[in-house]
């Protein structure tokens, strides 16, 4: 099985960074995800990594260590709409089914 | 190119109906996932379509729950009968081959 853990909700300032911590211990293991979901919509993919490092795609960047079952999104410049549910989901080794923890709310404040 | 789209996006029924849930994947797509979120809860993986073959069901929580992908395009989602505790957002995701998963914005699901 699989066991997710991520902070509840965190605050942050309008232009400010924010880390967003997910610790996983996992039976087996192909790849992390992060989505970011906002009120009522759809969770939207933000980002991949199956290899330890860090992955970055514009203000969002995403690291692994699988060694450490440890993985975190960094978001830089932090915009009011960047107020969501960030939700961190392991795939399995069969390539099937995704895991996801109970997401963290974040709320940037002006 | 459309997205994954589910309906109804809302329903309320009282407990012992049917209810019945449509997803409609990215065109193409022949991966096919059902996830639930019950208040208060992570979401979970309930079942998994390749094309109209069903991978993997180890998440439905019992009978009550019949899912179908009859000719590998759309899914439907039943509930019947519906209890209480089966409320919460029923989320359909689809992805080609096994990239990353697109998901539908869900059906909130009340049982009363």
């Amino acid at each position: 099985g699989q066991n997710i853990d991520q902070p509840t909700e965190m605050t942050a300032t309008e232009g400010a960074i924010v880390q967003i911590n997910c610790t996983y211990q996992t039976s087996g293991f192909n790849g992390l995800f992060w989505y970011q979901q906002h009120a009522g919509e759809a969770p939207t993919f933000l980002s991949y990594n199956v290899l330890d490092g860090l992955e970055e795609k514009g203000r969002f960047s995403s690291f692994l260590s699988r060694s450490k079952g440890y993985s975190y999104l960094l978001l830089k410049e932090l915009q009011m709409k960047d107020s969501a549910s960030y939700l961190c989901a392991v795939r399995d080794m069969g390539y099937s089914t995704l895991t996801f923890g109970k997401g963290t709310m974040l709320l940037v404040s002006p | 190119e459309a997205g994954v789209t589910q309906f109804p996006s809302h329903s309320v029924i009282e407990k012992g109906q049917t209810v019945t849930l449509r997803c409609d994947p990215i065109s193409g797509h022949d991966n096919l996932y059902w996830y639930r979120r019950v208040m208060g809860k992570e979401i979970k993986f309930l079942l998994h379509f390749v094309k109209e073959s069903k991978q993997d069901e180890s998440g439905m929580p019992n009978n009550r729950f019949l899912a179908e992908r009859t000719g590998g395009t759309y899914s439907t989602l039943k509930v019947q009968p519906a209890e209480l505790e089966d409320s919460g957002v029923y989320f359909c995701a689809s992805s080609r081959d096994r990239g990353e998963a697109f998901f539908g914005q869900g059906t909130r699901l009340t049982v009363v």
